[in-house]
Order: C-alpha cells, then structure tokens, then sequence
C-alpha cells in the first residue's frame, strides 16, 4: 500500500525567505506525485505533478518541486515567500494502475511572517 | 475552462437523517473520484467511478453508497448521519486515455455538517 508523510505539521517563515516542505513517499514502483493547496475552508488547487521525465517539476504561483528516487523524496520549493502563500499544503501519491486515486499526506499549514 | 462543480457547497443535516452531495465533471471527463476530508485531517479516498461503473473503493462506510449517471455527473448518498460524518466532500474528475497519464481537477466541496 502506498503512503504519505509530511514530517512538518507547521512551518513558519519570513515573507521574502525560501520554503522548503518536505514529503516522503512510499510505493512499490515509480508513483505519480503531485502537490496541493488549500487555503481555509476552500477546494483543492494543484501546485504541480510528476508523472515521468525531467525530475525537476516546475508548478504554478513560482513553486517547484524535485522527485528524487533514492530518497522516495518530492519537497516542494519556492525560493521567495509571499503573504499570500499561507495555506495548507498537501503531498499526494497516486499508483500508476489506479488512475488518480490518491494518497494524501496529513499537510504542511504554512504561516508567513510579515 | 469549465471546473467541477459540486452542490450544494454547504448542507446541515441532523443525527440519522440523509443527505445527497451531488458533483458534475468537467464536460467530457468519464472518471469521478469521492473524498472526504475531516476537521484538520487530509483527504480521503472514498470511492470512484469509471464509465458508470465504480472502478475503485476507499474507506466509504457502508451507509454511504454512490453512482455515476449516464450524463456522467455523480451522487453520493449518505443514511443514518452521524457526528463524525461532518467533514468536507470533495469530488474530483479525470479523462482517462489509454497510454497517457493524465490528472484530476477536484471541485470546491462541500461541506457537511451533522448536528
């Protein structure tokens, strides 16, 4: 089965620093990965995916997001903070032969300081 | 672009009554997917449907059951609410063609609240 872990249940940084969030995945073969967001009492909007190819991953809204292998790793980057950004942030993995039937993991709420 | 719309966005519904959360795909997608996302919890996999036919089953309780209909939008009905039903339901669709990977847009959800 597969599984999600986002070590940081909070992470707060300064508007204009670089933000890393982590997610470790587990899964038998090469996954598909993707990054959500979620702003309070809102949908879902997806931040960027992998699928295959090119392991750098650029997303929307200035974030990317590198899938290493040997690590079962795809952090999520942005290398300036906007206010705006603060939200919760959500890893997620879907098998190859299961369509988009995702995993989550359990989010990273980010809090931006002015 | 045409999103995946999901009424009603909210619904208040009381202990043991029923309640039907309804999801329209974005035009031309054939695949649907249910999630249920709890107070500070992460989403959920619930159930999906693929051509009308369900293709994938989650963590649904057995009082929850779901279709997809010929105009391929879907419902999920759900009987005898309890407390621990209230959480945000969000559907998602996809169109699934062979050989090449595609994604899934979710909608707004709605959200569930059993008093």
């Amino acid at each position: 089965a597969q599984s999600v872990t986002q070590p940081d249940i909070h992470i707060t940084v300064s508007e204009g620093a670089s933000l890393e969030l982590r997610c470790n995945y587990s899964y038998g073969a090469t996954p598909y990965l993707f990054w959500y967001v979620q702003s309070p009492g809102q949908g879902l909007q997806l931040l960027l995916k992998y699928f295959s190819g090119d392991t750098l991953v650029q997303g929307i809204k200035g974030f990317e997001a590198e899938f290493k292998r040997s690590q079962s790793s795809f952090n999520l980057r942005k290398p300036s903070v906007h206010w705006s950004d603060a939200a919760e942030y959500f890893c997620a993995v879907g098998a190859r032969n299961a369509g988009n039937m995702l995993t989550f993991g359990g989010g990273t709420r980010l809090m931006v300081k002015p | 672009a045409a999103g995946v719309i999901q009424s009603p966005r909210h619904l208040i519904k009381e202990k043991r009554e029923t309640a039907t959360l309804k999801c329209y795909p974005i035009p031309r997608h054939d695949t649907v997917y249910w999630y249920q996302q709890g107070p500070g919890q992460d989403p959920q996999f619930l159930i999906s449907f693929y051509e009308k036919m369900q293709s994938d089953k989650g963590s649904i309780p057995d009082r929850f059951s779901a279709q997809q209909f010929s105009d391929y939008h879907s419902e999920l009905n759900m009987s005898s609410l309890e407390l621990g039903d209230s959480a945000l339901y969000f559907c998602a669709s996809s169109l699934e063609i062979q050989g090449r990977d595609t994604e899934a847009f979710f909608g707004q959800g709605t959200r569930l609240t059993v008093v």
